[in-house]
């Protein structure tokens, strides 16, 4: 089983809905959790990170935890084009600094 | 977040020649990291760079094929050893602060081809 889990996609959305990605882990003891957002040729960049359980809005986007069932999701509110990259999430295990990312999915926003 | 550079930006190597990737922050940070993001894949750690001793690598990465220097807060460098095609890859540093203090922030990334 791998150690962070994400559906590969292509996750396709019209513009202005809401994209729903999700991501499973298997460390327990995990505290920490991160989306980047990578954009073709580009570096990954922070969209948000989350430490407890329920919900956390940034803007466009809401980070949602449940540790009980080991998994992440990222809702991003009235989709643009401009979202259309891959979403990674990050998760620190090992109980020390180490961050551990899934495979990434890849959203596409339509017009 | 950081303002993080890396150099070069991009390289294209003969196989079995080396190269440095320099990575500079812009003002003192607690933690440094080496990733390599192969053509269509995720990130993986290669290691910590820990300042004024030898990094801590992860499973599948040794210091001869990537040695690692971290001499200040600011600075580190990564060689990739006696490059193969497979090194192929982008090559990314990245940074934490002391809050929040496991954020990562990371660097334009370095693209190597190798020959």
């Amino acid at each position: 089983q791998k150690e962070v889990e994400q559906n590969s996609g292509p996750l396709s959305v019209p513009e202005g809905a809401i994209a729903s990605l999700n991501c499973t882990y298997s460390d327990r003891g995990s505290q920490s959790f991160f989306w980047y957002r990578q954009y073709s040729g580009k570096s990954p960049e922070l969209i948000m990170f989350i430490y407890s359980n329920g919900d956390k809005e940034d803007g466009r986007f809401t980070a949602q935890l449940n540790k009980a069932s080991q998994y992440v999701s990222l809702l991003i509110r009235d989709s643009q084009p401009s979202d259309s990259a891959t979403y990674l999430c990050a998760v620190i295990t090992g109980g020390g600094n180490k961050l551990t990312f899934g495979t990434g999915t890849q959203l596409k926003v339509e017009l | 977040s950081a303002v993080i550079s890396q150099k070069p930006s991009r390289d294209i190597c003969q196989r079995g020649t080396s190269l440095t990737i320099q990575c500079q922050v812009d003002s003192q940070v607690t933690m440094m990291f080496w990733y390599r993001q192969q053509p269509g894949q995720s990130l993986t750690l290669i290691a910590t760079a820990n300042q004024g001793s030898e990094a801590t690598y992860e499973s599948g990465f040794v210091i001869d094929k990537f040695p690692i220097s971290r001499p200040n807060l600011t600075f580190s460098t990564l060689t990739v050893s006696n490059m193969s095609p497979e090194d192929s890859s982008i090559y990314l540093c990245s940074v934490t602060r002391q809050t929040p203090w496991e954020t990562q922030y990371f660097g334009p990334g370095t693209r190597l081809l190798v020959l």
